[in-house]
């Protein structure tokens, strides 16, 4: 079965607060993670990555935290906009005989109160 | 201009009807996959080609048949269409085919395919 899950489903935050979604895996021979969003009726965008030597990293309003101990990664948006309205993915690294493949977990709505 | 486009973006068919989904993308990359999502937004990937070659086949059903016809187009082709073969459709394209930093997944818009 897919190894990457998730904490909660939904998520509403206040206009102007820090969202944090969490995401869950399994295999912790997994060395690569990436967060996707996806907004109503397009496909998943690139947010941000980390590999498992890192336990942070930041990017444009966006953190990804890492713990390998607990096997948790967390996609940290400060002060959440209305344009962060989406469905957000967290996806890990899975290796495939000689390729490697991308496993995606099943998602968090965000949802953005005004 | 759209890095990876796929069409038809919606399709609407009966059951037992072979339909195709083109998708093509302009990025240069090697790799290119198909995704599939259903009603609860799970994200699950079919195939995955580089340089027109299948390196990823997930457990999917036999009417089910991608084509490469070069590297920057992957045709999902479906025959003997079922009910539950409804779903989102997503064409995706990478750089190459490891999964690493730095190598973007990139996203069409997705085929919405309705089987009645």
């Amino acid at each position: 079965g897919e190894s990457v899950g998730l904490h909660l489903p939904t998520l509403s935050v206040q206009e102007g607060d820090n969202s944090i979604i969490n995401c869950a895996y399994s295999n912790s021979a997994s060395d690569y993670f990436i967060w996707y969003k996806q907004e109503s009726g397009k496909g998943p965008q690139f947010i941000i990555d980390i590999r498992s030597n890192m336990d942070k990293r930041q990017g444009q309003r966006v953190t990804v935290l890492l713990n390998k101990t607990v096997k948790h990664l967390s996609l940290q948006i400060a002060a959440t906009q209305p344009g962060d309205s989406a469905v957000y993915f967290c996806a890990e690294k899975q290796a495939y005989s000689s390729a490697s493949k991308i496993i995606f977990g099943s998602g968090t709505r965000l949802s953005i109160r005004p | 201009d759209t890095a990876v486009s796929q069409t038809p973006k919606y399709l609407v068919t009966q059951m037992g009807n072979d339909k195709s989904i083109k998708c093509e993308q302009n990025l240069g990359h090697d790799t290119m996959y198909w995704y599939k999502q259903d009603s609860k937004k799970f994200l699950k990937i079919m195939f995955s080609y580089n340089n027109k070659e299948l390196i990823i086949n997930e457990t999917v059903p036999n009417r089910f048949s991608p084509k490469s016809p070069d590297k920057a187009h992957l045709n999902l082709h479906i025959n003997s269409l079922e009910l539950g073969d409804s779903a989102v459709y997503f064409c995706a394209s990478s750089r190459t085919f490891q999964g690493e930093a730095g190598n973007t997944i990139y996203f069409g818009e997705g085929s919405w395919l309705t089987v009645v």
